[in-house]
């Protein structure tokens, strides 16, 4: 059964930092693509980047303006994206998601961890 | 301001058929396949429709995907009370260099 699990999420305060990681189970990691998609309260859903099964390829969102660096460890099965520099408009649900079948189609997602930005 | 546009709520009785649809341009829609998730209350979305019209297994047939130019559209036929749940539409961007959802559209069984 695959199965991806997020933690790290939290209260921090503006321009904090914050390390986000994903165990996945259940598959072969270090042959997908893993992406990282996040909702704030209320809100939709907004992509936040996607790193290849080789690290070679990385993709951002615009939005991010460099805050963000996502990054893999295959022997861990474990995937993370470390956040610099919040803000409140960070303050989102975080998701770990399995692609498959092209670049915006992901198959399996976690259970999401929340990331709050406040003073 | 999302890149694809999507109606924020749709509705119909149990048993009727619902559309909903996913407006984008030449350089996500109309270049690039079109997903669909399903968002139920207080859980992860799930993937319900790949490749414009593809069902992954264990989807039931009632949910229909299909894109026409820089349109596509999910249809969901014989509504049950279950299927009340956000649904999101994406497609790669190629100017953008990444997904992009839509807003999301709403449905309430009636």
């Amino acid at each position: 059964e695959v199965q991806l699990v997020e933690s790290g999420g939290g209260l921090v305060k503006p321009g904090g930092s914050l390390r986000l990681s994903c165990v996945a189970s259940g598959f072969i990691f270090s042959s997908n693509t893993m992406n990282w998609v996040r909702q704030a309260p209320g809100k939709g859903l907004e992509w936040v980047s996607s790193l290849s099964y080789n690290s070679n390829y990385i993709y951002y969102a615009a939005s991010l303006k460099g805050r963000f660096t996502i990054s893999r460890d295959n022997a861990k099965n474990s995937l993370y994206l470390q956040m610099n520099s919040l803000r409140a408009e960070d303050t989102a649900v975080y998701y770990c998601a399995r692609a498959a079948h092209g670049p915006s189609t992901f198959d399996y997602w976690g259970q999401g961890t929340l990331v709050t930005v406040s003073s | 301001q999302s890149v694809l546009t999507q109606p924020p709520s749709a509705s119909g009785t149990p048993g009727q058929r619902v559309t909903i649809s996913c407006s984008g341009s030449s350089s996500n829609i109309g270049t690039n396949t079109v997903n669909w998730y399903q968002q139920l209350p207080g859980t992860a979305p799930k993937l319900l429709i790949y490749s414009d019209n593809q069902r992954p297994s264990g989807v039931p047939d009632r949910f229909s995907g299909s894109k026409s130019g820089t349109s596509a559209s999910l249809a969901i036929s014989g509504l049950q009370s279950e299927d009340e749940a956000d649904y999101y539409c994406v497609a790669w961007d190629d100017n953008l260099n990444g997904p992009v959802f839509g807003s999301g559209t709403r449905v309430t069984v009636l």
